[in-house]
């Protein structure tokens, strides 16, 4: 089956700093990936859309500027928290589509914790 | 605007029984759905799927169910297992939005 990856799985920082998650379809070509954000006991939260060799396409209240999103290939994006606070403690999962599935992977999440 | 709603955050059944996990939409245009099960700090995976065009899908003791008149879809598990007690998201791949998610727990 169709294998996502993310790295790192846990990462701690001090606030001010930036941090990347990498986000990669280990079998298949993801001409689509998405970026979501899971709080305690809460849904995911949708938080972009990326096409391979596009500009991300940001859901309404999440900032384009903070939360920076690269998917410069077919099998990776990145999504950067730039100057983290401790309210970007989340955990943060990319989830990957080829274009000719209606199914998404998903990764396995990454647990941010800010400082 | 939450075009995919799940309205029962929570569900206990006891093991052997069945689960019915209910999901509602609002946009009629919506053409394929997808279920997906999910554990504490993991990503979630992918159970079931039906498309518009059926009523009914089943792999082995998942069934998802869609009624188009009703804007709805429910996944039933039978018999319940303890293994199954999870998260379960519904979600439109059209919308790629999930809703609020039922955690269900089976009781041995």
């Amino acid at each position: 089956g169709a294998v996502v990856s993310q790295h790192p799985s846990r990462v701690i920082c001090k606030s001010g700093t930036s941090v990347k998650i990498e986000c990669r379809s280990l079998d298949f070509q993801a001409t689509t990936m998405f970026w979501y954000r899971q709080f305690p006991k809460q849904s995911l939260m949708l938080m972009a859309t990326s096409n391979e060799g596009s500009k991300a396409t940001y859901e309404q209240g999440v900032e384009k500027d903070k939360f920076l999103i690269n998917h410069a290939s077919l099998t990776l994006s990145t999504l950067t928290v730039t100057s983290a606070h401790p309210e970007d403690s989340s955990f943060y999962i990319c989830s990957a589509r080829s274009g000719v599935s209606y199914e998404q992977y998903f990764g396995p999440g990454t647990r941010l914790t800010v400082t | 605007d939450q075009q995919v709603k799940q309205n029962s955050p929570s569900l206990s059944v006891q093991e052997g029984r069945i689960s019915i996990l209910n999901c509602d939409y609002t946009n009629s245009m919506f053409d394929y759905f997808l279920w997906y099960k999910k554990y504490p700090a993991e990503g979630p995976t992918f159970l079931i799927s039906i498309s518009s065009i059926k009523d009914k899908n089943e792999d082995g003791r998942f069934t998802v169910f869609l009624n188009k008149s009703a804007k709805h879809l429910s996944l039933h598990i039978v018999p319940s297992q303890p293994g199954d007690s999870a998260v379960y998201f519904c979600a439109a791949s059209d919308d790629m939005r999930f809703g609020a998610g039922t955690r269900l727990t089976v009781k041995p």
